[in-house]
């Protein structure tokens, strides 16, 4: 158990489909974020949230849609999505930076791993 | 264009060996450094962070070493075990927000 878990932890969906992964932290983190990792590609940030705000989009499509109600959960809504969004979807927190001194440790989930058929 | 890079892709050894694993990036903007282990099909586990201040940490027998001013950074494994056989990351951690930047990844394979 790494204090972050994800779920569900495989996932097959259609093109049309509507999907969620959660992740929630039990870790008193305030910073909350969504990797990507596609086969043959290094992993690839797509959001950041600091204390339940967006701070990061990283050019992500909007099929891909992310919720933050509160800095223990992460959502990460999937709408018409397409067979090149496979991937393992991670999920990491950690507590926020303080400036160039801040030593930002990620905690990691294990992983959603998502197949779009 | 990628700003992490560790070579080689991937390694593989005899049990015992000393594993040398590199990193560099390009980005001067980076000023901490960490190392993950993946296991096939999971997430990340942290092993080692460095901070700016910091040229070395070590856990056991692991070591990782940073030099700023080249852009490189070293994870060394001590007398390799077939449990040691996961794909390495290091991800490089710039001064101005909480973001990593990922290299491709070592795969290591140690052989009993």
């Amino acid at each position: 158990e790494t204090g972050v878990t994800q779920t569900p932890r495989h996932l097959v969906m259609g093109m049309t489909n509507k999907k969620s992964l959660k992740c929630e932290q039990h870790l008193g983190h305030n910073a909350m974020y969504w990797y990507k990792q596609s086969a043959k590609k290094p992993l690839e940030l797509m959001f950041v949230y600091n204390f339940k705000e967006q701070t990061e989009n990283n050019s992500v499509p909007s099929r891909f849609s992310p919720e933050c109600p509160n800095s223990s959960h992460l959502f990460l809504h999937l709408h018409t999505l397409q067979p090149e969004d496979s991937a393992l979807y991670l999920c990491a927190s950690s507590q926020e930076g303080t400036g160039t001194s801040g030593a930002n440790v990620l905690t990691f989930g294990a992983g959603s791993r998502l197949t779009v058929l | 264009k990628q700003e992490v890079t560790q070579i080689p892709a991937a390694l593989s050894v005899p049990e015992g060996e000393n594993l040398v694993l590199n990193c560099s990036f390009t980005d001067s903007a980076i000023y901490n450094l960490q190392w993950f282990r993946q296991d096939p099909g999971k997430g990340l586990t942290s092993l080692l962070l460095i901070q700016s201040s910091q040229r070395e940490q070590t856990s056991g027998r692991l070591n990782a070493s940073l030099d700023k001013s080249s852009g490189r950074s070293t994870l060394y494994i001590a007398a390799s075990q077939p449990g040691d056989s996961a794909t390495y990351l290091c991800a490089g951690i710039k001064a101005a927000g909480n973001k990593l930047t990922f290299g491709g990844g070592t795969r290591v394979l140690v052989k009993p």
